[in-house]
């Protein structure tokens, strides 16, 4: 079983430049999110999706975009990538709201330097 | 808004007992325990729901006060495999979690 499958798992860019990071999951889930985790900064989200074409804001959206086209995939994008962004973004899926379990994928380790 | 985690750190000897609190400012409709060890994805405990509830799982057990706004994560007989960083994510009825800022737990021989 797969599960949640973040890629790439690790990435270095330059300031300015401009990527997406990949989420899929095989467990049918309706709900996908997007955290970032900074050291004793514990999980931020930065936006979450309830379904197929929905995306919606979370804690820290400022410099990233989503998008949901289709169900098993949530892509996070950076536009123009900044020093701040450096991080360890984990993407979560769950059956349905705030009262099922999250599964994390194995996260992306993002430096930008 | 991020609910309040602590301790913020604590160290056991194998076998000792430990409880980590997680507080919330806002009314609680459910709360998520997570462990999370060094470099690897956070891993599901267990979901307290409203209604002050106590769940267990093995030797790990937690309880939920809704009045308090409150949840204890209880450890006994703390295992080497114990170790790790817990979060609390708390449910404030809405779609998603707010996550704690954790607590990290190191368990000694």
């Amino acid at each position: 079983n797969a599960g949640v499958t973040q890629t790439p798992k690790f990435r270095v860019l330059k300031t300015g430049q401009s990527m997406t990071l990949l989420c899929a999951q095989d467990m049918n889930h309706e709900y996908m999110y997007w955290y970032r985790q900074d050291p004793g900064m514990g999980l931020r989200l930065i936006h979450y999706s309830v379904g197929e074409g929905t995306t919606a804001k979370g804690e820290v959206p400022d410099g990233y975009n989503v998008s949901r086209l289709k169900k098993q995939n949530f892509l996070l994008g950076l536009e123009s990538a900044a020093p701040s962004q450096t991080s360890v973004y984990f993407c979560a899926s769950s059956y349905s709201s705030g009262r099922q379990p999250q599964h994390f994928g194995d996260g992306t380790r993002l430096s930008i330097l | 808004q991020q609910p309040v985690q602590s301790p913020q750190a604590v160290i056991l000897r194998e076998g000792e007992d430990a409880v980590i609190n997680c507080s919330s400012s806002k009314a609680l409709y459910s709360v998520h325990w997570y462990r999370q060890k060094h470099g690897e994805a956070p891993v599901f405990l267990m979901i307290l729901l409203k209604g002050g509830e106590q769940k267990g799982h093995d030797k790990i057990s937690a309880s939920f006060n809704e009045k308090k706004q409150q949840s204890s994560l209880y450890l006994t007989a703390s295992q080497l495999s114990y170790s790790g960083t817990y979060f609390c994510g708390t449910e404030n009825a809405g779609y998603a979690l707010n996550f704690g800022k954790g607590t990290s737990l190191l368990v000694t021989p």
